[in-house]
C-alpha cells in the first residue's frame, strides 16, 4: 500500500464551488505539505504543517485553506474555486530527523479542473 | 530569496544516448540539493541528493555533483533507456530555514527506442 495517498485522484468542478482535497499518510511523519504543479513552474508550496497544531502559509496560499485533522491527515480546501486553480496538486510528508537533510515523500497527485 | 533554474525541455533522446540536465541555484544559506523524478501519471520520487559541496549523489545510473563554486547540480546519465522518460525536477532545501523545498520548473525527457 502507498505511504501517502490522495483523494480524489481527479476532480472536475465549477467556478464558485467549494471543494476539498484529502491527504493521508502511514509514514508516521509530523510534517505535511500541499503543493500545486503548473507547467513550467515546478511545484509551489501552498501550505505546510509541522505538527497538528502548527499550520503555516506557503508562497501561494491565497484562495486556499487547510485542516490538519490528525497527524496522518491534512486536507486542502478551495473555498470558492476559480479557473486559474486548475492544476495538479500534491501532498507530501517528511520527518526532520537528526541528519543534515530532510527527504519529502509525495503522494500520487490530484488533478483538478475548474470550469 | 532562494531559486532554482533548470533547462527547459522537452529533451528528446534516443535510447543509449548521454543525458545532461543543467541545474543552477541561488540560495541564502547552505542548501542541500535534490533531483526528483516524476514518471507519467505518478507523484514525485526522490532520485538522488547531496548535502555538501563536492558530494556526488547517485541512483539508477544517474549522477549529480554538488558544485558550490558554480552553484550547480547538473544531472547526468551515461546511457538512457525508454523507461527514463519522465519529468525531472531540481530542488534545494535549507534546513535552518524550515526545510521548505524550492523547485525548478522541471525538464521533460523523452527517450525514443
Amino acid at each position: 500500500d502507498a505511504d501517502v495517498t490522495q483523494t480524489p485522484r481527479n476532480r472536475i468542478t465549477k467556478t464558485g464551488k467549494r471543494i476539498m482535497l484529502e491527504c493521508s499518510q502511514t509514514k508516521g511523519h509530523d510534517r505535511m505539505y500541499w503543493y500545486r504543479q503548473d507547467p513550467g513552474l515546478g511545484l509551489r508550496l501552498i501550505y505546510y504543517s509541522f505538527d497538528v497544531k502548527d499550520i503555516n502559509k506557503g508562497e501561494i496560499s491565497d484562495g486556499y485553506s487547510v485542516s490538519r485533522q490528525a497527524q496522518a491527515k491534512f486536507s486542502l480546501s478551495l473555498e470558492s474555486a476559480i479557473p486559474n486553480q486548475t492544476a495538479l496538486y500534491f501532498c507530501a510528508t517528511s520527518d526532520p530527523g537528526q541528519g543534515p537533510v530532510e527527504t519529502q515523500y509525495f503522494g500520487p497527485g490530484t488533478r483538478l479542473l475548474v470550469l | 530569496g532562494n531559486s532554482v533554474t533548470q533547462m527547459e525541455g522537452p529533451v528528446t533522446l534516443s535510447e543509449e544516448a548521454f543525458l545532461t540536465i543543467n541545474c543552477t541555484y541561488t540560495a541564502t544559506g547552505y542548501p542541500s540539493l535534490f533531483w526528483y523524478v516524476q514518471y507519467p501519471g505518478e507523484g514525485l520520487q526522490l532520485l538522488l541528493k547531496a548535502t555538501k559541496a563536492d558530494d556526488k549523489g547517485s541512483n539508477k545510473g544517474f549522477e549529480a555533483t554538488y558544485r558550490k563554486e558554480t552553484t550547480s547540480f547538473h544531472l547526468e546519465k551515461g546511457s538512457v533507456q525508454v523507461s527514463d522518460s519522465a519529468v525531472y525536477f531540481c530542488a534545494l532545501e535549507i534546513k535552518a530555514a524550515g526545510n521548505k523545498l524550492t523547485f525548478g520548473g522541471g525538464t521533460r525527457v523523452l527517450v525514443k527506442p
